[in-house]
């Protein structure tokens, strides 16, 4: 079973709309979650990361966690072409005193004009 | 400040060669994770050292080995190479080994083996 749950898209939303992005996971433990967004041929960009169930918001982007439901949510206010990408759900997963981040396959995320 | 640096940014192998990968972190930063990225999927976590120490292992064949040296630089050799073996490699480093720590990457190391 996937530990870490994304559907692959794409994605394809309006300028100026608002973008859903998802990710269920399977440990049920997990307490640490972060979105990064990847463009294409480049490395992971750290994007936030969310502890607590409920919002957080920052600037465009907003997080939803609901760890009862293990589910966390990517909301992005205002969508524009930059943010055309894929976005990376990661988990932290506990192994043996350390934690690992486990990711999923990703989200790709297109904005049309 | 600097970021997470690799180096070489882009490799060519051919199948049997060895091939070794480098990793500066931020400055401060203490823990080293390696992940193996290929096309279409997300990056699949291969080490974690955190003060020169081996503190995680993801499911990959002997043939991948790392280590972290004193100023917390670290390298990843991958011998006996793959056709498979083929993709990007990205270090990342954390502060420590806590759950809430967040964790940045480098620009990655893209690998080819023809």
């Amino acid at each position: 079973q996937k530990e870490v749950e994304q559907n692959s898209g794409p994605l394809s939303v309006p300028e100026g709309a608002i973008a859903s992005l998802n990710c269920t996971y399977s440990d049920r433990g997990s307490q640490s979650f972060f979105w990064y967004r990847q463009y294409s041929g480049k490395s992971p960009e750290l994007i936030m990361s969310i502890y607590s169930n409920g919002d957080k918001e920052d600037g465009r982007f907003t997080a939803q966690l609901n760890k009862a439901s293990q589910y966390v949510s990517l909301l992005i206010r205002d969508s524009q072409p930059s943010d055309s990408a894929t976005y990376l759900c990661a988990v932290n997963l506990s192994s043996g005193g350390s934690y690992i981040p486990t990711f999923g396959r990703g989200t790709s995320l297109i904005v049309h004009p | 400040d600097a970021g997470v640096t690799q180096s070489p940014t882009h490799l060519i192998k051919t199948r049997g060669q060895q091939v070794t990968l480098r990793c500066s972190p931020i400055s401060g930063h203490k823990s080293v994770s390696w992940y193996q990225q290929v096309l279409g999927q997300g990056p699949q976590f291969i080490f974690q050292y955190y003060e020169k120490e081996e503190r995680g292992r993801g499911n990959f064949p002997d043939r991948f080995s790392a280590r972290q040296f004193p100023n917390y630089s670290s390298e990843l050799n991958v011998n006996a190479l793959l056709l498979g073996d083929s993709a990007l490699y990205l270090c990342a480093s954390s502060l420590s080994l806590a759950d809430y720590n967040e964790q940045f990457f480098g620009p990655g190391t893209r690998l080819t083996v023809l």
